[in-house]
């Protein structure tokens, strides 16, 4: 089955303390991207990657990492997580041709609460 | 720059009435358009999408968009409301060709209530 797995679904932590949110798909897209969704705010991109080796900044990259060492994987890093982080995480993967022309595959979604 | 605008944060219907969700976009070239639903907890699904075809598109769930260039529109419409289709609704651009083509925006969501 197609899919987007991101891990974990919840998660409840302390400011300043690091933590990595994973994701995977399992259909050799090219395209990976982090969204956070707030309310009122819709979907914002925080990082996306267009191959193995190339990430770029979304429109809310402040505070985050990400690093793709393999087509799969896209893990979002937090290394000092603070309050104004405490969101709901998408990841999300796509074929890329010219511009991105295919539908997002969306995983489940990260709830993240920091104290 | 690409932006996205949607008219009304929450839109109500009743059962079998008509649904308009607006939609406005803003691209230097023409853009890549898409309807995405997402159902309570759970990630976005994808109702349609517009990539200079047809200006009118079908959906899924009865869903359509028409793409209207002189009024950089993409307003959802689904002739019949059913009470399954309560959710938040995403309009997304995408604008191939420039700076931006691997970027999405998304607009804020309009969340459709449905009552009987």
């Amino acid at each position: 089955e197609a899919q987007v797995t991101q891990n974990p679904r919840y998660l409840i932590t302390v400011t300043g303390k690091k933590l990595t949110v994973t994701c995977s798909q399992n259909m050799n897209h090219e395209y990976m991207s982090w969204y956070r969704q707030d309310p009122g705010l819709g979907l914002r991109q925080i990082y996306y990657s267009m191959n193995v080796e190339v990430t770029d900044k979304g429109d809310v990259p402040e505070g985050y990492k990400v690093s793709r060492k393999e087509k799969r994987n896209f893990p979002l890093i937090l290394e000092s997580p603070s309050p104004n982080q405490t969101s709901l995480y998408f990841c999300a993967s796509s074929s890329y041709r010219v511009g991105i022309d295919q539908p997002q595959h969306f995983g489940d979604g990260t709830r993240l609460s920091i104290l | 720059a690409q932006s996205v605008t949607q008219l009304g944060s929450h839109v109500s219907v009743s059962e079998g009435a008509l649904v308009l969700l607006r939609c406005n976009y803003s691209s230097s070239v023409p853009p890549y358009l898409f309807w995405y639903v997402q159902y309570p907890n759970q990630g976005l699904q994808l109702l349609l999408k517009y990539t200079s075809a047809a200006t009118l598109v079908k959906g899924i769930n009865g869903f359509e968009a028409e793409f209207k260039k002189s009024e950089t529109s993409f307003h959802l419409t689904k002739p019949s409301a059913h009470m399954s289709d309560a959710a938040e609704y995403f309009c997304v651009v995408s604008s191939p060709y420039t700076g931006t083509a691997s970027k999405l925006t998304f607009g804020t969501g309009t969340r459709l209530q449905v009552t009987l």
